[in-house]
């Protein structure tokens, strides 16, 4: 694709639920990158994938959170029984490999747990 | 780990002229400078390896003082146009994590 793609856009869910946010990177980026970013705050690292595997994933929050990448390009950020403090939009990125230069975002996907 | 930016929030008229700073207490193999209007995903600005270089585009520029593990974005006759949330992008030379700075919201008024 043309750029980093993230679907969906908005979501609004009930405290409790199961979420999946989905990132399509630019074609060939091996390099993939989960952020979370709070009204008035930075993004905050959550986990980064080279390939297929999660290379760090030391930012997510707690076992609720876990993403995965099963070929090496689409990945999904996967919460389960979501609460309120979940709420947030969360960033994707890319770049063709680690350590060279630009990360490519997606517009993000906004999560509202009620 | 997060990187510190200073000032938080900064006001401006046209065609002043700002600075950011970006301080790690880590050492960095590169830094890079990002600019977020409302609403939208970051855009990057450029990107300072280790080496102490500067960088600059138009009236933006940058530098990078790896021993200090300190960057700086300067911001020349400033427009309109440059009003958003800078966040400076920090990362070691294993790559694997890409942390970005507490922000610093900037505001040119006519």
């Amino acid at each position: 694709g043309a750029g980093v793609s993230q679907t969906p856009s908005n979501k609004v869910t009930e405290k409790g639920k199961y979420v999946e946010l989905r990132c399509d990177p630019i074609s060939g980026h091996t390099a993939l990158y989960w952020y979370r970013q709070s009204l008035g705050q930075g993004p905050e690292f959550l986990i980064y994938f080279q390939g297929t595997g999660a290379a760090d994933d030391s930012g997510l929050p707690n076992d609720r959170f876990f993403a995965v990448r099963p070929e090496g390009s689409v990945s999904t950020l996967k919460i389960q029984r979501t609460e309120r403090g979940d709420s947030a939009v969360y960033l994707c990125a890319s770049r063709p490999a680690p350590v060279t230069g630009e990360l490519f975002f997606g517009e993000g996907s906004r999560l509202t747990v009620l | 780990q997060q990187p510190v930016q200073s000032p938080q929030a900064v006001i401006l008229r046209e065609g002043e002229d700002a600075v950011i700073n970006c301080s790690s207490s880590k050492a960095l193999y590169s830094v890079h400078w990002y600019r977020q209007k409302h609403g939208e995903a970051p855009v990057f600005l450029m990107i300072l390896l280790k080496g102490g270089e500067q960088k600059g585009h138009d009236k933006i520029s940058a530098s990078f003082n790896e021993k200090k593990q300190q960057s700086s974005l300067y911001l020349t006759a400033s427009q309109l146009s440059y009003s958003g949330t800078y966040f400076c992008g920090t990362e070691r030379s294993t790559g694997n994590q890409f942390y970005f700075g507490t922000g610093t919201s900037l505001t040119v008024i006519p």
